[in-house]
């Protein structure tokens, strides 16, 4: 049973239009993560949350916006899409770093694969 | 510049037998290391980690191994069965970011 939920699983759209990817978690992580993988490559993260009302820009550029409004949901917004943006996009959440001892393991929602034609 | 790579993309073994991943990162400050698995469609899920004062550690049949001085890891699966067919992601963190390797996929020939 997944525990963190990504909505829509495939989509194609448009040049232009404007998509919004919703990801939200059961298990009340304070952290929440956007990364973009492209095939055979890395995952680069675009975006991250502390918690409420916190986001970060990640290590990779990008044109989305994120927010945060409550703690279970973090979704991801391109204004207009281009083909650029054609990609595969993995939400993720993990409990206060601070709060356990070890490696901050993230628990990753199923993904969002966009192409922009 | 990349700083966790794993140069091998593919990588096939016999079931039953070892199969060893291998990671390697170039940034000292890396505190954990992380091995996740990933099927077509899924999300990547957690397999083991390790903390940078250790050199191995051990969870059923998966052993992740480090060595600092050469700034490598390694995730040895034995014995290997066929649902361990999948790609595997090398991950480090000198906190609460990750970064990732591009993967390696593994197959499992029955």
């Amino acid at each position: 049973e997944a525990d963190i939920y990504q909505t829509p699983r495939y989509l194609v759209i448009g040049t232009g239009k404007k998509i919004t990817l919703e990801c939200s978690q059961t298990m009340g992580h304070d952290k929440m993560y956007w990364y973009q993988q492209d095939p055979g490559m890395e995952l680069h993260l675009i975006h991250y949350s502390y918690g409420v009302n916190s986001t970060e820009k990640g290590d990779l550029s990008s044109e989305s916006t994120v927010s945060r409004i409550r703690t279970e949901h973090f979704p991801l917004t391109l204004e207009s899409a281009r083909p650029s943006h054609t990609s595969q996009y993995l939400c993720a959440s993990s409990e206060s770093y601070a709060a356990v001892s070890g490696a901050n393991v993230l628990t990753f929602g199923a993904g969002s694969r966009l192409t922009v034609l | 510049d990349q700083q966790v790579k794993q140069n091998s993309p593919s990588l096939s073994v016999q079931e039953g037998r070892i199969s060893i991943l291998n990671c390697d990162y170039t940034n000292s400050m890396f505190d954990y290391f992380l091995w996740y698995k990933k099927y077509p469609a899924e999300g990547p899920t957690f397999l083991i980690s390790i903390s940078s004062i250790k050199d191995k550690n051990e969870d059923g049949r998966f052993t992740v191994f480090l060595n600092k001085s050469a700034k490598h890891l390694s995730l040895h699966i034995v014995p290997s069965q066929p649902g361990d067919s999948a790609v595997y992601f090398c991950a480090a963190s000198p906190g609460e970011k990750l970064t990732f390797g591009t993967g390696t996929r593994l197959t499992i020939i029955p």
